[in-house]
């Protein structure tokens, strides 16, 4: 069965650095990755969506990257600010292999100032 | 626009009682998932439903567990005689279900305490 795991489970920076979170998958490529927030006691909130023949996708300061060769997805949030601090989850999207995105355990970010 | 709306946030139930928990979907969504998230780990997925059909039920619990989506009124996930292992959070999104992949947005979700 397919497996997803998110490298950290904690990542701490500094104010105005960039924040690199990674997301791997084991079996076949999904035709789309997602990325969501969750801040605590909070619902996720749909961040990107990324396609499998899209190689890097960006919106404001975030940017996330696809690469099915490695079978990663790599999410990047440039000029980081304290209010970036949350858990951040990638989720596997597959329409062909089932109905329900299949979530990693998430990294939680902190952004010191 | 309302979200997903989910009632009640917080649910504190004995052990063998039985826990209702509620969702309606943002307006016009026909797709409804339920996940359940414990400390320390992810999000996993329970049940998929359209209205008044179940699609995918392979995430829930083979007993003690349903799931409605009627045709008028929120989805339901109804959890009968309880046990403390049921003590989670649980979500629920709902999606319009387009081509372009099943974006999906939640509710902020109901945490059940079973004492």
């Amino acid at each position: 069965s397919q497996k997803i795991e998110q490298n950290s489970e904690a990542l701490n920076i500094q104010e105005g650095k960039t924040a690199t979170l990674t997301c791997n998958y084991t079996n076949y490529s999904p035709a789309y990755l997602q990325w969501y927030r969750q801040d605590p006691g909070r619902g996720p909130v749909f961040l990107l969506l990324i396609r499998e023949n899209e190689k890097e996708k960006r919106k404001e300061r975030l940017k996330v990257t696809f690469d099915t060769t490695l079978k990663q997805s790599l999410f990047h949030i440039t000029a980081s600010q304290p209010a970036d601090s949350a858990t951040y989850l990638c989720a596997l999207d597959e329409p062909q292999a089932g109905t329900a995105l299949i979530f990693g355990k998430g990294t939680t970010l902190s952004v010191s100032s | 626009n309302a979200g997903v709306m989910q009632n009640p946030r917080h649910l504190v139930r004995r052990r063998g009682q039985e826990a209702r928990l509620r969702c309606s979907p943002v307006k016009g969504h026909s797709h409804v998932y339920w996940y359940r998230q414990l400390p320390e780990e992810g999000l996993k997925f329970m049940v998929y439903l359209q209205k008044e059909n179940i699609i995918d039920e392979s995430g829930m619990p083979k007993e003690r567990f349903s799931a409605e989506f009627p045709k008028e009124g929120p989805s339901i996930l109804r959890i009968q005689q309880v046990v403390r292992g049921d003590s989670a959070a649980y979500f629920c999104a709902s999606s319009p279900w387009t081509s372009g992949g099943n974006i999906q947005y939640f509710g902020a979700g109901t945490r059940l305490s079973v004492l």
